[in-house]
């Protein structure tokens, strides 16, 4: 089945303690981004990358990294998370190119205490 | 950057009746998708419509890309069809997907 992997689903965590979201795809998409989805604020782009190595920031990206050294995997990389990451999370995949549309993964809710 | 709205922001129903979303964008698109948002937070792709018509049992979406907007047709609304319903666009100009802020479905039995 074709598909956009997230793990975890659910995550609680402390401040500081880095953690990894990690986001795999089985379609061969060349494009993947990473959004953010609070309450009064909508879903927003943290991160994309067009293809392989080749990343960059979207609308909200500071106290974020990711990589991008597979095709199927760009991992999410909170390196001291802090309560306002508080948040759910979605990765998004689609084929390069404006004929196609996107697929989401299921979410990461987060919970940083 | 481009700017979406949707409307109406709230919308309560009873089962059975018919309903209409409207998004609307300020700029050219290359992409446009609407999705539902399902108590459990799932974002499920109900159509990929950058321009045209397209219907899916009881849903249908049209958009008029020179008008720059489109619309969701509910149809029968079941109990079921409860959640948000977030349009979402790629402008010509970047491959940014934005969103609108969504309408939250409510249809009681």
């Amino acid at each position: 089945e074709a598909q956009v992997t997230q793990n975890p689903r659910y995550l609680i965590t402390v401040t500081g303690k880095k953690l990894t979201v990690t986001c795999s795809q089985n379609m061969n998409h060349e494009y993947m981004s990473w959004y953010r989805q609070d309450p009064g604020l909508g879903l927003r782009q943290i991160y994309y990358s067009m293809n392989v190595e080749v990343t960059d920031k979207g609308d909200v990206p500071e106290g974020y990294k990711v990589s991008r050294k597979e095709k199927r995997n760009f991992p999410l990389i909170l390196e001291s998370p802090s309560p306002n990451q508080t948040s759910l999370y979605f990765c998004a995949s689609r084929r390069q190119g404006f004929l196609y549309g996107y697929t989401f993964g299921s979410g990461t809710r987060l919970t940083v205490v | 950057g481009i700017q979406v709205e949707q409307s109406p922001p709230d919308l309560i129903l009873q089962e059975g009746a018919n309903s209409t979303l409207r998004c609307n964008f300020s700029d050219s698109v290359n992409n446009l998708q609407w999705f539902h948002q399902n108590p459990w937070g799932q974002l499920i792709n109900l159509f990929y419509i950058p321009s045209g018509t397209k219907q899916n049992g009881r849903l249908s979406a049209t958009t008029v890309a020179t008008e720059r907007y489109s619309l969701l047709y509910i149809s029968s609304s079941q109990t079921t069809d409860s959640g948000v319903y977030f349009c979402a666009v790629v402008a010509t100009t970047n491959n940014d997907m934005r969103f609108g802020a969504g309408t939250r479905l409510t249809v009681k039995p």
